[in-house]
């Protein structure tokens, strides 16, 4: 089965500037999609940025961007120019390859960006 | 953005009563899910839906029962709802190529 974990659970960012979400997984598979999620106050679900595993060249989003390791199965996003907006928890999600796939989500970090 | 309603929004219900849940989506997605969201926990997957009247079990699936009668709907039922159920509940649902997740606006439950 497959594990999603990120080990910050809160993170505060100053306004413009950058900072860094972790996430790892553990994983068997080869093929498989990885996501970042944000989820702002008003609960809604909204995806962030999203990886397939066998590409290498990180994704980018404007100011999202991963760094994504297969083989150390890491997969951070990085928020530059961080802003009031980006308050938010952010989830990392992991999803396989073919039929009958789920998506597992890790515990979640808190981002505060203070002005 | 993704068609995906959940209904009720919000629901208050009493220990023992049954509960469901409604998701509807307008985007002929083949897969559906549903999940719930409890602090420390991120989002766990309860069931899940290839298609119509095909559906299986997640990792929190104890106490939750599905149906999918039509590719737009997915119903999820708490058959004697329990404190520990109390929790937001969230659908999501994907096409045929299945690369994402599309969900809905959730739904916050609380058993008393």
């Amino acid at each position: 089965a497959q594990t999603v974990t990120q080990s910050q659970p809160e993170m505060s960012v100053q306004e413009a500037e950058t900072v860094t979400l972790s996430c790892t997984y553990d994983t068997s598979e080869n093929n498989y999609y990885l996501f970042w999620y944000k989820q702002p106050p008003s609960r809604q679900m909204i995806l962030v940025i999203r990886q397939e595993a066998y590409k290498q060249q990180n994704a980018t989003e404007n100011r999202f961007s991963v760094n994504f390791q297969k083989a150390a199965k890491s997969f951070s996003l990085k928020i530059s120019d961080s802003q009031l907006g980006d308050t938010a928890m952010y989830f990392c999600a992991f999803m396989k390859h073919g039929y009958g796939n789920k998506l597992v989500f890790g515990a979640g970090t808190i981002l505060r960006v203070k002005s | 953005d993704a068609g995906i309603t959940q209904s009720p929004r919000h629901k208050v219900t009493e220990t023992g009563t049954p509960v469901t849940l409604r998701c509807h989506q307008t985007e002929n997605h083949r897969y559906m899910y549903w999940y719930r969201q409890d602090p420390g926990h991120g989002l766990r997957l309860i069931h899940y839906s290839y298609g119509v009247k095909d559906t299986d079990k997640g990792e929190v699936s104890d106490g939750y029962s599905v149906s999918r009668s039509k590719t737009e709907d997915f119903l999820l039922t708490l058959e004697s709802a329990t404190s520990s159920q109390t929790s937001v509940y969230f659908c999501a649902s994907g096409g045929t190529e299945n690369t994402e997740a599309f969900f809905g606006q959730g739904t916050r439950l609380t058993v008393v």
